[in-house]
């Protein structure tokens, strides 16, 4: 499984676009990459997936460049909502039963 | 729309106790996933079936043993219980199409306190 790197902890004031890069260096072929959202004492919820290029929702967008060692989580125009811990995850979707959690990133959105 | 569900929330155990914790994924998914998230921690896997078999370990103690019943409710079971397996344990289920592994979902957790 590719290791993941996020940033320990963000800060966004209300109404800002929040973009938040993850670095999977060895990423497989067959990787897809996935975010996760986890409030206090509640489970992860699915963000969004993708595999390349970009991918939009109706709460994020996923960018991944061309060579796939990164990806960036963009959170259009946050709001108090929305300070949680996000987690991005790296693994093939194929055998994707070993789905590991790493540091996730903690975001503060300020008023 | 069904979520996944679990009992119980919340659970008080003495040292060397055991405990089950029950997951009853959403209907159709295929596939259940434990999780143990200690405070301040990030979610670590423990163990995962697919089609009532075990298909992946993660850092699960030997104390600790699950199953996946042919209802394709799972239970996790914990013995001699240490006072460090306090933490919220979270049951997710999803379901394999084409070989993909789309969205986990999760249920709200049981809290485990030992004493």
């Amino acid at each position: 499984l590719a290791k993941t790197t996020q940033p320990i902890s963000m800060d966004s004031y209300e109404g800002q676009e929040v973009n938040i890069t993850c670095s999977h260096n060895n990423i497989a072929t067959n990787d897809y990459i996935t975010w996760y959202q986890q409030f206090p004492s509640q489970g992860p919820r699915f963000i969004i997936q993708g595999y390349k290029t970009k991918v939009t929702n109706e709460v994020a967008s996923l960018f991944i460049p061309a060579d796939r060692k990164s990806s960036t989580l963009s959170l259009p125009r946050v709001s108090l909502s929305d300070t949680a811990v996000y987690y991005c995850l790296v693994g093939d979707a194929g055998g994707y039963q070993k789905v590991t959690f790493g540091t996730g990133t903690k975001l503060q959105v300020i008023p | 729309a069904a979520g996944v569900i679990q009992s119980p929330r919340h659970l008080i155990k003495e040292k060397r106790e055991t405990a089950t914790l029950k997951c009853y994924p959403i209907p159709r998914h295929d596939t259940v996933y434990w999780y143990q998230q200690g405070p301040g921690q990030d979610p670590q896997f423990l163990i995962s079936f697919y089609e009532k078999m075990q298909s992946d370990k993660g850092s699960i103690p030997d104390r600790f043993s699950a199953q996946q019943f042919s209802d394709y409710h799972s239970e996790l079971n914990m013995s001699s219980l240490e006072l460090g397996d306090s933490a919220l344990y979270f049951c997710a289920s999803s379901l394999i199409l084409d070989g993909y592994t789309g969205e986990l979902f999760f249920g709200e957790g049981s809290r485990l306190t030992v004493l």
